[in-house]
């Protein structure tokens, strides 16, 4: 059964620093994995989403790789903001029924 | 673009009353249609999806049931809430791996 898991759940760092927050799952038979952003109280936002063929993605500031073989993704987030505070979310699909596994996030505060 | 429409934002309801939450899909047809549960400093947990009219999928067994009686609407129900359905709800919908997620609806139950 495939698990998810993100380390570490909170995080808080100053502004203008350069910050990565990890991904692992322990089926590296993926058909894609997605990294997700939520603010307090509201729905998710997806960032980025890397199939199973790409080493990674980039968007921004933002740039999410993957290493299917080690069952590892990072979130690499440069120049961090206060706007960026908020939870990032990370999920993994097994198969073409297009489900997603979870996982329970990592919790991110930039202090200005 | 899609957009996932979802009321009510926020919902108190006691125990043993029934609840409806629902969901509508903008800028697609036939998405797949998920409703997912979200306990506070956890991931999700998804309950129900649809790939169609009529066709829900359970994941988890529970006191809630989904329905879909139109292409873009998605529909999560319960007879008689319990204390334990009190969360965070969250809407999704997509036509591939991309989910587009709704702004979510957080149910009190007391």
């Amino acid at each position: 059964k495939q698990e998810v898991t993100q380390i570490p759940a909170a995080l808080s760092v100053p502004e203008g620093e350069n910050l990565v927050l990890n991904c692992s799952f322990t089926d590296s038979a993926i058909y894609n994995l997605q990294w997700f952003r939520q603010d307090p109280g509201k729905g998710l936002t997806s960032l980025l989403l890397i199939q199973s063929s790409q080493r990674e993605q980039t968007s921004g500031r933002l740039n999410a790789s993957l290493d299917k073989s080690s069952g590892r993704s990072t979130l690499y987030i440069a120049a961090s903001q206060p706007g960026d505070s908020a939870t990032y979310l990370c999920a993994v699909s097994m198969d073409s029924n297009y489900q997603l596994i979870w996982g329970a996030g990592t919790k991110l505060i930039i202090k200005p | 673009s899609q957009t996932i429409h979802q009321w009510p934002a926020t919902l108190v309801q006691p125990v043993g009353s029934p609840l409806s939450l629902e969901c509508t899909v903008e800028g697609t047809s036939n998405p797949n249609l998920y409703w997912y549960r979200q306990a506070a400093g956890r991931g999700l947990q998804l309950l129900f999806y649809s790939v169609g009219i009529g066709q829900i999928s359970s994941e988890v067994p529970q006191n809630l049931s989904a329905s879909r009686p139109q292409d873009r609407q998605f529909i999560l129900s319960s007879k008689k809430l319990l204390l334990s359905d009190s969360g965070f709800y969250l809407c999704a919908g997509g036509r591939t791996y991309e989910q587009y997620f709704g702004p979510g609806t957080r149910l009190t139950v007391t």
